[in-house]
């Protein structure tokens, strides 16, 4: 089995301040994780996606996580926020089949002008 | 190109209504998932479909909830009874790849999602 913790719920930041999701898995194999986000009314779109190559990833719009194993994270960060990011965003893992994705409760973010 | 699409966006259903959300996914997507996601949190799996075949469903919540792929392509989420618990919105999310010899790299592309409302 495996789980999710986003650890925080609410983020806010100002705009061209930088970025910091927190994200803690837990998994009994090697898992698969994701960043996604959810812009109102639009659906769940693909940030990022880590699957056993380099530990470090980068998506898009600027964002980028680092898998630590031995912190079992997955933090997601952007150097400078834009207005644009303000949406929800989810931590992901998959299982191990690689047929269910498990999420986290979501960090909602909203950026200041 | 088109992405996955679901009909109808949103839906309100009385108490004991049957309900039926239909998911279109990408064209030659093999594999179809459907989601459950309340207000406030994230998604929660339900159900997966390789081809026309349902090969877990053991996030369903209950009997009422059924789903079906018939031909490989479409498919549709049924809720008999509709209770006030049932709110949330739907999600479908379609994948390219098959799950091979325990390599599981995919990517899973969501629609808009289906909001429902039982009053």
């Amino acid at each position: 089995a495996q789980s999710v913790t986003q650890l925080d719920s609410h983020v806010s930041v100002s705009e061209g301040t930088p970025v910091l999701l927190r994200c803690n898995y837990s998994s009994s194999y090697s898992p698969s994780l994701f960043w996604y986000v959810q812009h109102p009314n639009k659906g769940l779109q693909l940030l990022l996606k880590y699957t056993s190559a380099a530990t470090l990833v980068k998506g898009i719009n600027g964002f980028e996580a680092e898998f630590k194993k031995s912190e079992t994270s997955f933090h997601l960060t952007k150097p400078s926020a834009h207005m644009s990011d303000a949406a929800e965003y989810f931590c992901v893992v998959s299982g191990l089949a690689g047929n269910k994705l498990t999420f986290g409760g979501g960090t909602r973010v909203l950026v200041k002008p | 190109g088109a992405g996955v699409s679901q009909s109808p966006r949103y839906k309100v259903a009385k108490r004991g209504q049957d309900v039926a959300l239909r998911c279109d996914p990408i064209s030659g997507h093999v594999s179809l998932f459907w989601y459950q996601q309340a207000l406030g949190q994230g998604p929660e799996f339900l159900t997966y479909f390789q081809n026309e075949a349902q090969l877990d469903k053991s996030g369903l919540p209950s009997d009422r909830f059924f789903a079906e792929r018939p031909e490989g392509s479409v498919s549709t989420l049924k809720i008999q009874r509709t209770q006030q618990e049932d709110s949330a919105v739907y999600l479908c999310a379609s994948s390219l790849e098959r799950i091979k010899g325990g390599d599981s790299r995919y990517e899973q592309y969501f629609g808009p999602g289906t909001r429902l409302t039982v009053t």
